[in-house]
């Protein structure tokens, strides 16, 4: 079957660098985003990497070794704001999307 | 921007009932999607459309059904509403996109409580 793992909560401090994993195991592999949610809001987009390797974007990052079935969503200089969720998918060899169940990132003062 | 708009943030139903949620983008998207969303499980494709008159089942289709009579509305059916249902459904669209980057882009999502 098809899964997609991240760990369910993860608490940080503001100011501080945090990095929200993402394992993969899907039939098929042509891409991988990661979307953030606030609570009871849409997911937005952050970001999509389909190459192995880093992409910047401004203080969010997202790295991907296809090899390893691997994603980071890694986060710097964090900000009360970035309190969410974040969701990872992937795309399959038949561009359905799976998605991962969510990683709650709490930030405290 | 991207505006993909749900017709209700919240609703309450009663089992049985034939509930229409709605959904309007209004950036000319080909692709539509309907999701729900349960707590510690990721978003489930219910049905998808890729085109007006166009639909084709997710991974969690049965007692739903889809409408695209138009290519910025797509409309998601629960034929008679049964308590399991009750969830956030979030409604998506996006260009069409194979190898390509073309993320989806949701509205603020129907909380649904069926009783």
């Amino acid at each position: 079957g098809q899964n997609i793992d991240q760990p369910t909560e993860m608490t940080a401090t503001e100011g501080a660098i945090v990095q929200i994993n993402c394992t993969y195991q899907t039939s098929g592999f042509n891409g991988l985003f990661w979307y953030q949610q606030h609570a009871g809001e849409a997911p937005t987009f952050l970001s999509y990497n389909v190459l192995d390797g880093l992409e910047e974007k401004g203080r969010f990052s997202s790295f991907l070794s296809r090899s390893k079935g691997y994603s980071y969503l890694l986060l710097k200089e964090l900000q009360m704001k970035d309190s969410a969720s974040y969701l990872c998918a992937v795309w399959d060899s038949n561009y359905q999307l799976i998605w991962g169940a969510g990683t709650k990132l709490i930030i405290k003062p | 921007d991207v505006k993909v708009t749900q017709s209700s943030r919240y609703l309450v139903k009663r089992t049985g009932e034939k509930v229409f949620l709605e959904c309007v983008q209004d950036m000319d998207h080909e692709n539509m999607f309907w999701y729900r969303q349960d707590p510690g499980l990721g978003l489930r494709l219910i049905y998808f459309s890729y085109d007006v008159k166009m639909k084709e089942k997710g991974d969690i289709p049965e007692g739903y059904s889809v409408s695209r009579e138009k290519k910025e509305r797509f409309s998601l059916i629960l034929e008679s509403a049964s308590t399991n249902q009750t969830s956030m459904y979030l409604c998506a669209s996006s260009f069409p996109g194979q190898g390509g980057n073309q993320p989806q882009h949701f509205g603020d999502g129907t909380r649904l409580s069926i009783l």
